[in-house]
């Protein structure tokens, strides 16, 4: 199905692990993007992606990395995951920027640190 | 610093009744506001995006209104069902950012 999907849709893990979140998206968008979102917060930025090959940081980068080799693909990994990652994980997906562009969102990974 | 704001977290209201959800943003210079849906558990499902040049947009029973000047948008809802509740979150990008400032959003709920 056309769309945007992430996975897993669950996922529990211990402190230290290295752990990837995968999104994948068959618009062929160019933008996508990673938030977390956490009460009393809201959504905030961890990463986005204009195109293959082009990453930039946003509001909270600390702790993950991303790489995008393929348009479609897009995986977050937090290489030594901290308690404080816990939250919900949402990619979304965008035709280009967000300056004229509604951004569209996957179901989300719920992720447990212990 | 550059924020967006909804109240109240939480609204609880008949079904049938028209309402109206509010977002305030801190700085007037933007360039669009986004609305979004959030049902338990799932994503965002965009609803309307309105540029810093337009007033209104409309989408079947949802109006979405934009004040710069005041810092203000607003969501309404007409004929309000069962199958609207959920939360409502918008979502602001101001000048000079490249990223979405997100409100914590407002959870709705009609009661049958």
């Amino acid at each position: 199905d056309a769309g945007i999907t992430q996975s897993p849709r669950y996922k529990i893990t211990e402190t230290g692990r290295q752990v990837t979140l995968m999104c994948h998206q068959t618009w062929s968008h160019s933008y996508m993007f990673w938030y977390r979102q956490d009460l009393g917060h809201g959504l905030r930025l961890i990463y986005y992606s204009a195109a293959a090959d082009i990453t930039d940081k946003g509001e909270v980068p600390d702790g993950y990395v991303v790489s995008r080799s393929k348009t479609e693909n897009f995986p977050l990994t937090l290489e030594s995951a901290t308690r404080s990652q816990t939250s919900v994980y949402f990619c979304a997906s965008s035709v280009a920027g967000v300056l004229y562009n509604e951004q569209f969102f996957g179901p989300g990974t719920r992720l447990t640190v212990l | 610093k550059q924020e967006v704001t909804q109240i109240p977290a939480a609204l609880s209201v008949p079904e049938g009744e028209n309402l109206v959800l509010n977002c305030s943003f801190t700085d007037s210079a933007i360039y669009n506001l986004q609305w979004f849906r959030q049902d338990p558990g799932k994503g965002l499902t965009s609803l309307l995006l309105i540029q810093s040049s337009q007033r209104e947009q409309t989408s079947g029973r949802l109006n979405a209104s934009l004040d710069k000047s005041s810092g203000r948008s607003t969501l309404y809802i007409a004929a309000s069902q069962p199958g609207d509740s959920a939360t409502y979150l918008c979502a602001v990008l101001y000048f000079g950012n490249e990223k979405l400032t997100f409100g914590t959003g407002t959870r709705l709920t009609i009661i049958p």
